[in-house]
């Protein structure tokens, strides 16, 4: 089956640090490529998305491009920022048989950045 | 806009009893809810999706009669766990998709359930 496999937090970085979350993916087909952040005490947010090989989604500052040769959907912020504290979950959709696409999650990064 | 609220945000019931989580979309429409399970260090489990006026589509190991899915109106979708048991104490969070939208899904806040 589908599945999203990105790395294990946290991530700890200083204020204007550079950031990479890797995320890769394992699907029939070409799924949709998501990054969702959850801010302390909230729900998800959609970040950023890309539909297709070599689209890059950006928002905010993070980019992150559906690499199709690597399966790969890395995120990146080039200065990181304390408000930036959160956990970001990389995920994909597969077409359900109805009309409904499901998302496959990864398991979250939790990034901390400090002063 | 696209807003999606659960109430309660927290419950704690006792071994045996149900609780109704609610899950609202509170300026759009939306035929489709989904509903996710999130335990500790891990990631969302989708449990079922939700479709307005149809039987709720459950995924492979989740019992659909231990977790009931009503999804009445276009704005409102409910699960009630029947029969809590501890290892039911679980985060549940629900989603929702814009009718006629994109496969965007908005997420509530979700609710911490403890059964003690």
């Amino acid at each position: 089956g589908d599945s999203v496999t990105q790395m294990e937090g946290p991530v700890t970085l200083s204020e204007e640090a550079f950031l990479t979350i890797n995320c890769t993916y394992t699907a029939t087909g070409y799924p949709s490529l998501f990054w969702y952040v959850q801010y302390p005490g909230e729900g998800l947010q959609l970040l950023l998305k890309a539909t297709k090989a070599d689209d890059k989604g950006s928002n905010k500052g993070f980019e992150a491009t559906y690499r199709k040769e690597t399966t790969s959907f890395h995120l990146e912020k080039g200065s990181v920022q304390v408000s930036d504290s959160a956990v970001y979950f990389c995920a994909g959709t597969a077409v359900n048989t109805g009309t409904a696409s499901k998302l496959t999650f990864g398991t979250g990064t939790r990034l901390q950045v400090t002063l | 806009g696209a807003v999606v609220s659960q109430h309660p945000s927290r419950v704690i019931c006792k071994s045996g009893t149900s609780v109704k989580i609610e899950c609202r979309s509170l300026d759009f429409q939306a035929t489709t809810m989904f509903w996710y399970r999130q335990f500790p260090k891990k990631s969302l489990m989708l449990m079922a999706t939700s479709n307005e006026g149809s039987k709720a589509t459950y995924e492979q190991g989740v019992e659909k009669d231990k977790f009931l899915i009503n999804h009445a109106s276009l704005t409102l979708s409910t699960l009630t766990v029947t029969s809590a048991h501890p290892e039911d104490s679980s985060f549940y969070i629900c989603s929702a998709r814009l009718a006629g939208g994109s496969d965007e899904q908005y997420f509530g806040p979700g609710t911490r359930l403890t059964v003690t």
